[in-house]
């Protein structure tokens, strides 16, 4: 069974802090995976897509590691701001024509930044 | 949220009563979703349509149907039939099948 494990569930960290969060993964075969954000009351917002080939991938101030033989995935935050308070969801692609067992999500890791 | 609108935002109905969610995308896509999220779990599938009058039941679909009549339209009626229709209730779409979804701001139902 494809499954996606993130951890923390949750993380308070201070204003101007860096912080990793962790997904890992049981999804066969691999085609990508992707970080969410997710304001509360809100969609979730792609925010990096990795696939096999990549290990690093970075958007402004958020950096995504991939490490496909150990099926792990890191975020990685850097300089936090009070508006990176939110979810962070990792979803993983399988490769397959079904849309029904194309994505599994994990249950997200949730952070507040304090001031 | 990008062209993907859900409607209402918070939604109340009492048990035995059906209601149906809203979902409305303008960006030509042809795959349109519905997922529902409780707290501490990942989102799980409910319904896809991959083209206009076709559509699959996902990981969860009893107790839910769904109607894709046009192309920029997936509404989904959570029936008396599911047990815990109290959840929040989000609808994605995309170009095809495995590429990048796009999700709308989402609806939260209250059944009491």
């Amino acid at each position: 069974k494809n499954q996606v494990e993130q951890s923390p569930q949750s993380l308070i960290i201070l204003e101007g802090k860096n912080c990793t969060l962790q997904c890992n993964y049981t999804v066969s075969p691999f085609s990508n995976l992707r970080w969410y954000k997710q304001d509360t009351g809100r969609g979730p917002v792609s925010l990096t897509i990795m696939t096999f080939s990549e290990n690093t991938k970075s958007n402004g101030r958020y950096t995504a590691t991939l490490d496909a033989d150990t099926k792990q995935s890191s975020l990685h935050i850097t300089a936090s701001q009070l508006s990176d308070s939110a979810s962070y969801i990792c979803v993983v692609s399988a490769r397959d024509n079904n849309a029904g067992n194309m994505l599994t999500f994990g249950g997200g890791t949730r952070l507040m930044v304090k001031p | 949220d990008g062209g993907i609108t859900q409607s209402p935002k918070y939604l109340f109905r009492k048990e035995g009563q059906n209601v149906t969610l809203s979902c409305e995308q303008n960006l030509n896509h042809d795959a349109m979703y519905w997922y529902r999220q409780d707290p501490g779990q990942g989102l799980r599938l409910i319904y896809y349509s991959q083209i206009v009058n076709d559509f699959q039941k996902g990981d969860i679909a009893e107790g839910y149907s769904v109607s894709r009549e046009k192309k920029e339209s997936f509404p989904l009626t959570v029936t008396s039939a599911q047990k815990n229709p109290t959840a929040f209730y989000l609808c994605a779409s995309s170009i095809g099948i495995g590429v990048e979804q796009y999700f709308g701001p989402g609806t939260r139902l209250t059944v009491t």
